[in-house]
């Protein structure tokens, strides 16, 4: 079945410390794929987004992400974790489609927390 | 600055009482979006417009319908709420062009059913 997978539910950090989230994915082609951030009682802010071309990608707030299309993964990163990244992480895939609109699949989602 | 906004943010009703949320844009965007996110649990779809075609979700209640009557503006109605359906409410919004466009969320409308 397609699925999205975030094997961590939740984990926690020391401020400073370095960042590792895992996503994987299960669709036949390379869908698109997006991290999204959520701070408690907010909406979803996007972090990242891959389409296509190199596999390291840049996001906002220091986080870059990397796509494995070898292991179905689309890990997120962080060097050095701030104390305002404690929030739940959503690893989003869009299926590739020929339709011009599209339905999202979201991951279970990871919570971090942070020790300051 | 905010693009895609939600009102009200919190919204308090009575078991059975209808109740509507509502989503503006100022994004121009023409894919609208409405999920129900539970506490700890990642989004779930419950339908979708493009442009004026509304998209039902086959696991969404009946109790659950949307309006558009333009592209910037989308309400959420609930015709009978149950205690089952206390969640955060997302909005979200998107331009099919480029087809690879990641969608916009509002920050939410928490409802609570007493």
């Amino acid at each position: 079945a397609q699925s999205v997978t975030q094997p961590d539910i939740h984990i926690t950090v020391s401020e400073g410390a370095s960042l590792e989230l895992r996503c994987n994915y299960s669709y036949g082609a390379t869908p698109y794929l997006f991290w999204y951030v959520q701070s408690p009682g907010q909406g979803l802010q996007l972090l990242l987004k891959y389409f296509s071309g190199d596999t390291l990608v840049q996001g906002i707030k220091g986080f870059e992400a990397e796509f494995k299309r070898s292991q179905s993964s689309f890990n997120l990163r962080k060097p050095s974790v701030h104390w305002s990244d404690a929030a739940e992480y959503f690893c989003a895939v869009v299926p590739w489609k020929k339709t011009s609109y599209d339905k999202v699949i979201f991951g279970p989602g990871t919570s971090l927390s942070v020790i300051p | 600055d905010a693009m895609v906004i939600q009102n009200p943010r919190y919204q308090v009703t009575q078991f059975g009482k209808p109740v509507t949320l509502s989503c503006s844009q100022t994004l121009n965007h023409n894919v609208m979006y409405w999920y129900q996110q539970k506490s700890s649990q990642a989004p779930k779809l419950l339908f979708h417009y493009y442009d004026k075609d509304f998209n039902n979700e086959a696991d969404t209640p009946d109790n659950f319908q949307s309006r558009r009557p333009n592209t910037s503006f989308c309400f959420l109605d609930i015709r009978s709420p149950g205690l089952g359906d206390a969640a955060m409410y997302l909005c979200a919004t998107k331009s099919d062009i480029p087809n690879n466009q990641p969608q916009h969320f509002g920050d939410g409308t928490r409802l609570s059913i007493l």
